[in-house]
């Protein structure tokens, strides 16, 4: 089963404007992560705010994350035809009482950067 | 080597064959996992592994799936009598994590991608 829904499903924008993806969840996480994923490639991971954090930066990515509304942002700012990818949210809720851990994805947002 | 590795990267299978998908995870990392990946979908949990021992196993979809890391290392998915429902691409990731303590990230592999004829 998939706890996360990206919004939009696709989105194709022209380089260098900035692509904001948003990502709901439904059951309370410890953490956040945000991956991207090529066509026929596997994902990398871009991105983890924790629980308690509410924005976080890395280069030209900024991630919100409001608890309250099981909700999360992805702000890619002056895209670049090489930012064309598919990008997931994945949340994460470890049990303390085991040693289980798996990270629930979401269907992703497909974004086109047209140069 | 320097990610993950998994092979064979493609694989053509006709229904009702045995199919067996390697992967090696980055030197040293103890948390392994399988996701299996439909065309348009994101990732779904199949299995994790923390070193030899297989801690959760409750995302295979049947008991023809049966994945092992017999010595905490490389790991195997194996599926048997292959359905053509089977078709996705079976991507592993590795985490130098324990499953149960502070998350991290997962480095993933290229993924095998499996057609079922």
């Amino acid at each position: 089963s998939q706890q996360g829904e990206e919004d939009p499903q696709a989105l194709s924008i022209q380089e260098g404007e900035n692509a904001t993806m948003n990502c709901s969840y439904k059951t309370s996480i410890n953490n956040l992560q945000w991956y991207r994923q090529n066509s026929g490639r596997g994902l990398v991971h871009l991105i983890l705010i924790r629980s308690n954090e509410r924005e976080k930066h890395s280069g030209r990515l900024r991630v919100t994350l409001d608890t309250s509304k099981k909700s999360s942002s992805l702000l890619i700012t002056a895209s670049r035809a090489a930012d064309t990818a598919s990008y997931f949210c994945a949340t994460d809720k470890w049990h303390w009482t085991g040693n289980n851990r798996k990270l629930i994805w979401g269907l992703g947002t497909s974004l086109a950067v047209n140069p | 080597g320097a990610g993950v590795s998994q092979s064979p990267r493609y694989k053509v299978a006709k229904r009702g064959q045995d199919v067996a998908l390697r992967c090696d995870p980055i030197s040293g990392h103890v948390s392994l996992f399988w996701y299996q990946q439909a065309l348009g979908q994101g990732p779904e949990f199949l299995t994790y592994f923390q070193n030899e021992a297989q801690l959760d196993k409750s995302g295979l979809p049947s008991d023809r799936f049966f994945a092992e890391r017999p010595e905490g290392s490389v790991s195997t998915l194996k599926i048997q009598r292959t359905q053509q429902e089977d078709s996705a691409v079976y991507l592993c990731a590795s985490s130098h994590n324990r499953g149960g303590r502070v998350p991290g990230e997962l480095f993933f592999g290229e993924g095998s991608r499996l057609t079922v004829l």
